[in-house]
């Protein structure tokens, strides 16, 4: 089993609908969850970053985290085209004081107009 | 501020070349990482480095890889000889540690002829 596991995707959606991307980790004690953004011949973007259970909203943006079934799930609202993009779900798992993280394959978003 | 800065961005170089990839890290950040990326592996970490000591260097592919820190605002990433399997996009990214998310530089596209 993966570390860090998401679908790859394609995942297509209209524009205007809500895109749900998720990923599930398995490492009980990871203590942080970020979502990156990668744009075709860019490097990853920091978009999201969330600590504890629960809801993150950040404009169209909402992180939800779940440590006890271990998924954490980025939802994209009123999707545009430009959020096509391949989205990357990064876990850090607790290793000392050194800040590694383990990413996902990512999931490619597709939003069509 | 600025990010972490990565040079050359592009690199096209002959099989049996070496090749010397440079990072410097956001100011303030503890541990620096080196990435490859192709579509067929997705994104491997490679080295990274903790308050410029080398503390994982499993993901380095084969001894013609080799990565120094020599102080906490520089490192490079050496291929020799480079052969055309490496060519790829090499990103460093830093963070300010344990938790934290990381931050990518742009990359550097690798060909190797």
């Amino acid at each position: 089993q993966k570390e860090v596991e998401q679908n790859s995707g394609p995942l297509s959606v209209p524009e205007g609908a809500i895109a749900s991307l998720n990923c599930t980790y398995s490492d009980r004690v990871s203590q942080s969850f970020f979502w990156y953004r990668q744009y075709s011949g860019k490097s990853p973007e920091l978009i999201m970053s969330i600590y504890s259970n629960g809801d993150k909203e950040d404009g169209r943006f909402t992180a939800q985290l779940n440590k006890a079934s271990q998924y954490v799930s980025l939802l994209i609202r009123d999707s545009q085209p430009s959020d096509s993009a391949t989205y990357l779900c990064a876990v850090n798992l607790y290793s000392g004081n050194t800040g590694k993280l383990i990413f996902g394959q990512g999931t490619t978003l597709q939003v069509k107009p | 501020d600025a990010g972490v800065i990565q040079s050359p961005r592009h690199e096209v170089t002959e099989m049996g070349q070496e090749v010397t990839l440079r990072c410097k890290p956001i100011s303030g950040h503890n541990s620096l990482f080196w990435y490859r990326q192709t579509m067929m592996r997705g994104l491997e970490l490679l080295i990274y480095f903790n308050n410029n000591v080398p503390i994982d260097d499993s993901g380095m592919p084969e001894d013609r890889f080799s990565a120094k820190m020599p102080n906490a605002s520089f490192s490079t990433l050496k291929i020799q000889p480079s052969e055309p399997r490496d060519s790829a996009v090499y990103f460093c990214a830093s963070t300010p540690g344990q938790g934290q998310p990381q931050y990518f530089g742009p990359g550097t596209r690798l060909t190797v002829l």
